[in-house]
């Protein structure tokens, strides 16, 4: 069963905290993705990696930055909280072989800044 | 740009009906996938159904199945026999494979459905 986990559900920080956001997959996926999820928004693009220590910018990465130092672990960084940062993150990893390839989820890390 | 529009953010239905959920979308592209994402509440998302934009015939997937129509841009999801279990967020997706590495999906908003007993 694939499997997309991520560190926390539920997280609470105060403004101008460092924040790290961990997800873990196991499927042995090229790919990994950070969203955030909003009301009314859908889910938004943050960064993505598509190999080891690679990363693309998505729709929204101001703000945020990424690291991936092994291939199943792919972290999002918060350098400095501010409140228009609480929300929904998701992690999704998929295969990078040719052809479109399905996004497995993780469950979501909820984040509210205070 | 590529946008995806989802026109109803909550629709409710009765359990054993029928219901469909709109999405359009807007893109110049001609090849491109469209898929429709489930993420049940307190769950995670996964994926429901997916269309390929070269493929005239509609996917299906038991009891869900699509209405494409690429001169329309319009993909409609409809769930017959509706079941408590279906109670969720619908999510439209665009993805075009010369984006990024062909990886980057456009979500829409979302469709808050609810399954009623």
């Amino acid at each position: 069963d694939v499997k997309v986990t991520q560190s926390s559900r539920y997280l609470v920080k105060r403004t101008g905290e460092k924040v790290f956001l961990e997800c873990v997959q196991d499927m042995d996926h090229e790919n990994m993705f950070w969203y955030r999820q909003d009301p009314g928004l859908g889910l938004r693009l943050i960064y993505f990696s598509y190999d080891v220590k690679m990363k693309e910018k998505g729709d929204i990465p101001e703000g945020y930055s990424v690291s991936r130092e092994k291939k199943e672990r792919f972290s999002l960084i918060l350098e400095s909280a501010s409140t228009n940062q609480t929300s929904m993150y998701l992690c999704a990893s998929s295969y990078g072989g040719t052809g479109v390839n399905e996004q497995f989820f993780g469950p979501g890390t909820r984040l509210t800044v205070l | 740009a590529q946008t995806v529009t989802q026109s109803q953010p909550e629709m409710s239905v009765q359990e054993a009906e029928t219901v469909t959920l709109s999405c359009t979308y807007d893109t110049s592209e001609n090849n491109y996938y469209l898929f429709w994402y489930k993420q049940p509440p307190s769950r995670q998302m996964i994926l429901v159904i997916r269309q390929e934009a070269y493929k005239q015939q509609n996917a299906t997937e038991n009891r869900f199945s699509v209405n494409f129509q690429k001169a329309a841009k319009s993909f409609s999801l409809k769930i017959s026999d509706s079941q408590l279990g279906d109670t969720a967020m619908y999510f439209c997706a665009f993805m075009n494979p010369r984006d990024n590495y062909g990886q980057n999906f456009v979500f829409g908003p979302g469709t808050r459905l609810s399954v009623l007993p």
